[in-house]
């Protein structure tokens, strides 16, 4: 099982350009979830899915897009990336029927530089 | 809206001896769960302890446990007999039941020297 795979890696884009991370969970998993982490402020959601086809804001949704047309893709999109979007981002998947739990399965991240 | 808060940027300890993250959060919810996750710096996200929040009592694994106080609205987490692997950034994560977000604090940054 690969369980929550993120493309790429490690990025480095100049200040303009735009790209897309992939995630992809082998899990069945309906709810997914996009958290970018920066020094002191932690992990702070950026939007998420409950499910194929849906998605909804987080806390911090401005200069990202999403979508999730296949239920075990979902992408975040940065359409003119901006030097404070650089970051760490992770990617994250949960059962629905997992109410018992709440256990979340994270990616490995993606380290993106803005220049 | 809830709030997760760790008041402690970064801690040491010597390996062996005893350390006590602490968190503190906000809510209005009665039924949630709390988290302790652990980031080595391969950046790979670990649970480490889970809370119920119905459950009074505080939640154990080997070397890691947990102080929850519900009234005063606070989850220390306590490693025990240090080791170097150890070594980490430490989540706090809030969750309330039957909702789709989990909230993170802003970590902690652990050191565990020889």
């Amino acid at each position: 099982n690969a369980g929550v795979t993120q493309t790429p890696k490690f990025r480095v884009l100049k200040t303009g350009q735009s790209m897309t991370l992939l995630c992809a969970q082998d899990m069945n998993h309906e709810y997914m979830y996009w958290y970018r982490q920066d020094p002191g402020m932690g992990l702070r959601l950026i939007h998420y899915s409950v499910g194929e086809g849906t998605t909804a804001k987080g806390e911090v949704p401005d200069g990202y897009n999403v979508s999730r047309l296949k239920k075990q893709n979902f992408l975040l999109g940065l359409e003119s990336a901006a030097p404070s979007q650089t970051s760490v981002y992770f990617c994250a998947s949960r059962h629905l029927r997992d109410s018992v739990t709440y256990g979340y399965t994270f990616g490995s991240g993606t380290r993106l530089t803005v220049v | 809206a809830q709030t997760v808060t760790q008041s402690q940027p970064e801690m040491s300890v010597q390996e062996a001896e005893t350390v006590t993250l602490s968190c503190t959060y906000d809510t209005s919810e009665s039924n949630y769960y709390l988290f302790w996750y652990k980031q080595p710096p391969s950046r790979q996200m670990i649970l480490v302890i889970r809370q119920e929040a119905y459950k009074q009592q505080n939640a154990t694994e080997n070397r890691f446990s947990v102080n929850f106080q519900k009234a005063a609205k606070s989850f220390s987490l306590k490693i025990s007999d240090s080791q170097l692997g150890d070594t980490a950034m430490y989540f706090c994560a809030f969750i309330a039941y039957n909702t789709d977000k989990l909230i993170f604090g802003t970590g902690t940054r652990l050191q565990v020297f020889p």
